[in-house]
Formats: C-alpha cells, sequence, structure tokens
C-alpha cells in the first residue's frame, strides 16, 4: 500500500509565477490535509479538505493560495504569483476518516523556491 | 486544542531507551494525545496515539498518567536513525487537524 504521494518533490519558480503542488492520498483516505513549513520553522496547518469539500481553510493566507481535492485525482494546492516568501516545504497527510482516533500519515513534501 | 510543553532537546545514548515527557495540563476529557517525529527535511512520521490507557505498538509506549495532564513517549531502544524532533499533539475529539508545536529534539549518540 504505497504511502501518501506528492509531486514534484522539488519545485523552482521564479518571482511572478505560478506553483501547483499535488497531493495523492493512501488508497482509501478521503481527508486531506496541507502543511507548510518554512526554513527552520514549526509545521502551520493551512487546509483540510475532503472530496470535493473544503472543510477548513482557517490556515490558508487570504490572497494567491487555493486548494482542491476533486472527485478524481489528486489534491492540489496552488499558489499564484508566487514571491520569494512562499518558499518553503508544503506536505501533505491523509487520513481515512476525520474522526477522533484515527492517524494521519505524511508525504515526504515539496519544497518550494522561489528565486 | 490544549498547549503542550515539551522540553527544546533530550540527548540518549545508543541502545538506551530514550523518554520524551509531554505536559499537557488542560487537556479535556474528550482529547487524543498524539506523537509524532521528523526526521531531518522529511514528512512527520506517525508514532502512536492514545486516550485514556498505555499504548504500545512496534515503534513506540505510550505512558498517559491517571489524571491524563501529561504522558511519555518511551522509544525502549534508540539507534541512531531515532535522531528527530518529536512532537506531543492534543487533538480535540471530532477535530480533525493537528496542531505542531515547536517538539522535542532528540539527539541519539553512539
Amino acid at each position: 500500500n504505497a504511502g501518501v504521494m506528492q509531486n514534484p518533490r522539488h519545485l523552482v519558480r521564479r518571482r511572478g509565477q505560478e506553483a501547483r503542488l499535488r497531493c495523492s492520498p493512501m488508497k482509501g483516505h478521503s481527508h486531506v490535509y496541507w502543511y507548510r513549513q518554512l526554513p527552520e520553522e514549526g509545521l502551520k496547518f493551512m487546509v483540510y479538505l475532503q472530496k470535493e469539500n473544503i472543510i477548513d481553510e482557517s490556515g490558508m493566507p487570504k490572497e494567491r493560495f487555493s486548494a482542491e481535492f476533486p472527485k478524481e485525482g489528486p489534491s492540489i494546492l496552488r499558489i499564484q504569483q508566487v514571491v520569494r516568501g512562499d518558499s518553503a516545504a508544503y506536505f501533505c497527510a491523509s487520513s481515512p476518516t476525520g474522526v477522533e482516533g484515527t492517524e494521519a500519515f505524511f508525504g515526504q513534501g515539496t519544497r518550494l523556491t522561489v528565486v | 486544542d490544549a498547549k503542550t510543553t515539551q522540553p527544546t532537546s533530550m540527548d540518549c545514548a545508543e541502545g538506551r531507551a530514550a523518554n520524551l515527557p509531554c505536559n499537557h495540563s488542560t487537556i479535556s476529557g474528550n482529547e487524543y494525545v498524539y506523537w509524532y517525529r521528523q526526521i531531518h527535511s522529511q514528512g512527520p512520521q506517525y508514532i502512536i496515539h492514545g486516550l485514556k490507557n498505555n499504548e504500545t505498538n512496534e515503534m513506540a509506549s505510550l505512558i498517559i498518567t491517571e489524571d491524563r495532564k501529561s504522558s511519555t513517549l518511551i522509544l525502549p531502544h534508540a539507534t541512531l536513525r531515532d535522531t528527530a524532533v518529536y512532537y506531543c499533539i492534543v487533538r480535540t475529539r471530532g477535530y480533525s487537524t493537528l496542531t505542531f508545536g515547536k517538539g522535542t529534539m532528540l539527539l541519539v549518540s553512539p
């Protein structure tokens, strides 16, 4: 059973370009979470999605960032008009349900570098 | 989520047990205790979780005090590969997201 798959592992974008980060959850998991880790800082929650629904986006910056988890295919975290401050590691996690007592498993992350 | 307090760093000799403490004095009855670790630059790795009873799996043991105000993660025979930042997280029942603090940097030395 493959784990949470994130791609690309490394992404370089110039300022002003768009970045698309993909996350394929573990088989049977319908809940996806995105986290961001700035250099030398802790993990910060961004958004929680179920299939076709955004459940909690309280950690998402108000502008330029969006996330989706369509019925088919991976979850996508989209960053428009990237700036240097967006350089970070972005981690995705998935869980089978949102019920308490279930564990969430993380992918290996996408490292975004904005030049 | 209840706030957790962990030591900033700890050292452990290879082959010895590593005991990582966590205080969560404001925990309520419906909140689980989760432990994750992050080995340098990798994604966080789930270790174990519990509500009231002590738990054990192939990676570690989780000891929760009777009043649930603190817990200890035990790695029975630490190896160099256990060097990582360990996060203790209290997760509210019915609320799915995990809130990471600063964690404990565990350094396992030969």
